[in-house]
């Protein structure tokens, strides 16, 4: 069965510092879809990035970036010059691709940007 | 804009109630979704549809059942609340059941069970 491992539950940083949200995955399918979500504390889950299991492309948009690595199975991602805005809980999930689109989620990491 | 509502922001229920958890979306998605979040575990499946009537168990079922009348509407039952299911509810919905469709969330239910 399929599993994700977000190990860190919470992270403090002070604003301008970069943070990095690690996530490990366990699936035996070879298609499959990476997700991160960011849920601030209003509470609405919020898409930020989808990668598929062909695609080890890294990508940076603006503050954030992200790490894919099939060979570790992890997805790790990066807020450079942290603001406080970026507070929230960030949650890694995985869909299978035989599963259709159904999410298994990681336990979250809480971020706590300090001014 | 998607738009996922959820009915309530809050509820309080006593033990052995029936509850109602309603769900709209407003984008005529087919796929529709039932989670509860607790603290260090995320979120864990409750229920999904993947069309009108159709409804499929996810991981943790026990103790809730769906309702999916309309292609808009997912609803979550509580059929006899205890305890233990005093949790975060969130909704989601996405377009159709290709596996790189993002999910879309509702704010979420925060339910008390007394």
């Amino acid at each position: 069965a399929q599993k994700v491992t977000q190990a860190q539950t919470e992270i403090s940083v002070v604003e301008k510092e970069d943070v990095t949200l690690d996530c490990v995955y366990e699936t035996r399918d070879t298609t499959y879809y990476l997700f991160w979500y960011k849920q601030p504390p209003s509470g609405e889950l919020v898409f930020l990035i989808r990668r598929n299991s062909f695609d080890e492309q890294n990508e940076i948009s603006g503050r954030y970036s992200w790490n894919f690595q099939k060979s570790t199975s992890s997805f790790n991602f990066t807020i450079t010059a942290s603001q406080v805005v970026d507070s929230a809980v960030y949650f890694c999930a995985l869909s299978e691709g035989a599963a259709g689109n159904k999410l298994t989620f990681g336990g979250g990491t809480r971020v706590l940007v300090k001014p | 804009d998607v738009k996922v509502t959820q009915s309530s922001r809050y509820l309080v229920k006593r033990t052995g109630e029936k509850v109602f958890l309603e769900c709209v979306q407003d984008m005529d998605h087919e796929n529709m979704f039932w989670y509860r979040q607790d603290p260090g575990l995320g979120l864990r499946l409750i229920y999904f549809s993947y069309d009108v009537k159709m409804k499929e168990k996810g991981d943790i079922p026990e103790g809730y059942s769906v309702s999916r009348e309309k292609k808009e509407r997912f609803s979550l039952i509580l059929e006899s609340a205890s305890t233990n299911q005093t949790s975060m509810y969130l909704c989601a919905s996405s377009l159709d059941s290709s596996g790189d469709n993002e999910q879309f969330f509702g704010p979420g239910t925060r339910l008390t069970v007394l």
